[in-house]
């Protein structure tokens, strides 16, 4: 079956470095791939997504990569902030099974950024 | 625009008692999901629905466990009897459309059996 794995955490990080989550995938189709925040207290939020093989996704500084030859969808920032302490999960949508808009999550990452 | 709204946002109650737990969608959506988050297991899916009709409930953990959908604008969610082990954050979700279209989460339900 479908499956994604991602790098345990916490992350602990100083403001301003740079952030790299791993995320890896297994699927019998072909795929979609997301990144979904979730702060304290709240649901999860769409961070970005990427659709094929090759696309990037971005949004707030974040972006990811869609690697079909590695199967690996990985999160990066540049240059973190505290506000973007959060858990960071990926997941993936089969388009073979999509007809139900499934989605398979990672463990989720806890990322913390110290001032 | 209102988001994915959820209520109670906390429940405290004893084992044994009948748990509901709500949900409205955001309008015009025609998907519905139910999860359960804990340290544990992480996030699960518990069921969801495709334009009010259930579509896969492979994840609810027994029969104590029910979801119905009566119409587009509001779900439940009910645990009967409630056990210690149920104590979870539980969070709905909607979509428009299937496929790689993003689901939009409320703020969940944080449950907790005595």
């Amino acid at each position: 079956g479908d499956s994604v794995t991602q790098m345990e955490g916490p992350v602990t990080l100083s403001e301003e470095a740079f952030l790299t989550i791993n995320c890896t995938y297994t699927a019998t189709g072909y795929p979609s791939l997301f990144w979904y925040v979730q702060y304290p207290g709240e649901g999860l939020q769409l961070l970005l997504k990427a659709t094929k093989a090759d696309d990037k996704g971005s949004n707030k500084g974040f972006e990811a990569t869609y690697r079909k030859e590695t199967t690996s969808f990985h999160l990066e920032k540049g240059s973190v902030q505290v506000s973007d302490s959060a858990v960071y999960f990926c997941a993936l949508s089969d388009e073979i099974k999509a007809a139900g808009n499934k989605l398979t999550f990672g463990g989720g990452t806890r990322v913390l950024v110290k001032p | 625009d209102a988001g994915v709204i959820q209520s109670p946002r906390h429940e405290v109650t004893e084992m044994g008692q009948e748990v509901t737990l709500r949900c409205k969608p955001i309008s015009g959506h025609d998907y519905l999901f139910w999860y359960r988050q804990t340290m544990m297991r992480g996030l699960e899916l518990l069921i969801y629905f495709n334009n009010n009709v259930p579509i896969d409930d492979s994840g609810m953990p027994e029969d104590r466990f029910s979801a119905k959908m009566p119409n587009a604008s509001f779900s439940t969610l009910k645990i009967q009897p409630s056990e210690p082990r149920d104590s979870a954050v539980y969070f709905c979700a909607s979509s428009l459309g299937g496929g790689n279209q993003p689901q939009h989460f409320g703020d969940g339900t944080r449950l907790s059996i005595l």
